[in-house]
């Protein structure tokens, strides 16, 4: 089945300035790469999606690429914030119906 | 976007009690739902698929005779926990895909269910 490797597992950046977290996969038929941000006792919110038609994708300060060859997907967040910290989980599946395989995730802090 | 609500938000039992945890679509019917476990700083895990109408699927490691599903109609879902003990205290997700929908692999998540067994 579907193997999903994040890192890292904690990150710490200045205010203003970005991050990136970095996900791999192990099936060539998963074909959907959501990126979820999730606070305390709450539920996943998706923040940004992209399937595996397109290799990069944006909205606003934040951005995923994906590498179909190598099998790995990245998340990019630009002009980091304070309310940027939080747990962001990677994800991966294949048809609709079909459920999600999530990265162990990564504590991103940003220190103002 | 489509909604997913999940009921209690949070419970409390006792040891050896069985709690049930409901997961509705508001706004759409899902043949298919997802329920996730998620303990404390680590990540989510897939428990089970449920499927309406027929039997749910389990995740290996997972006893279906512990954490019994019924996905009865299109829009609702539960999972009970029977004779919970302190160990299965976690946050209990479900999620559901809106197949009718342009993004059809997008997941919709509920609001999450706290279990503390004591």
């Amino acid at each position: 089945g579907e193997n999903v490797e994040q890192h890292p597992s904690t990150l710490s950046v200045q205010e203003g300035d970005s991050a990136v977290i970095k996900c791999t996969y192990s099936d060539s038929a998963s074909n959907y790469f959501p990126w979820y941000k999730q606070e305390l006792g709450k539920r996943p919110q998706l923040i940004i999606d992209i399937r595996s038609n397109v290799g990069e994708k944006k909205d606003q300060r934040i951005a995923v690429t994906l590498n179909k060859t190598a099998k790995h997907f990245s998340l990019h967040i630009t002009e980091t914030q304070p309310e940027d910290s939080a747990v962001y989980f990677c994800a991966a599946s294949t048809a609709g119906n079909t459920p999600l395989v999530f990265g162990k995730g990564t504590r991103l802090s940003v220190i103002a | 976007g489509a909604v997913v609500s999940q009921h209690p938000s949070w419970v409390i039992c006792k040891s050896g009690t069985s709690v049930k945890i409901e997961c509705r679509s508001l706004d759409f019917q899902a043949t298919t739902m997802f329920w996730y476990r998620q303990f404390p700083k680590q990540s989510l895990m897939l428990m089970a698929t449920s499927n309406e109408g027929s039997k749910a699927t389990y995740e290996q490691g997972v006893e279906k005779d512990k954490f019994l599903i019924n996905h009865a109609s299109l829009t609702l879902s539960t999972l009970t926990v029977t004779s919970a003990h302190p160990e299965d205290s976690s946050f209990y997700i479900c999620s559901a895909p809106d197949l009718s929908g342009t993004s059809g692999n997008e997941q919709y998540f509920g609001p999450g269910t706290r279990l503390t067994v004591t």
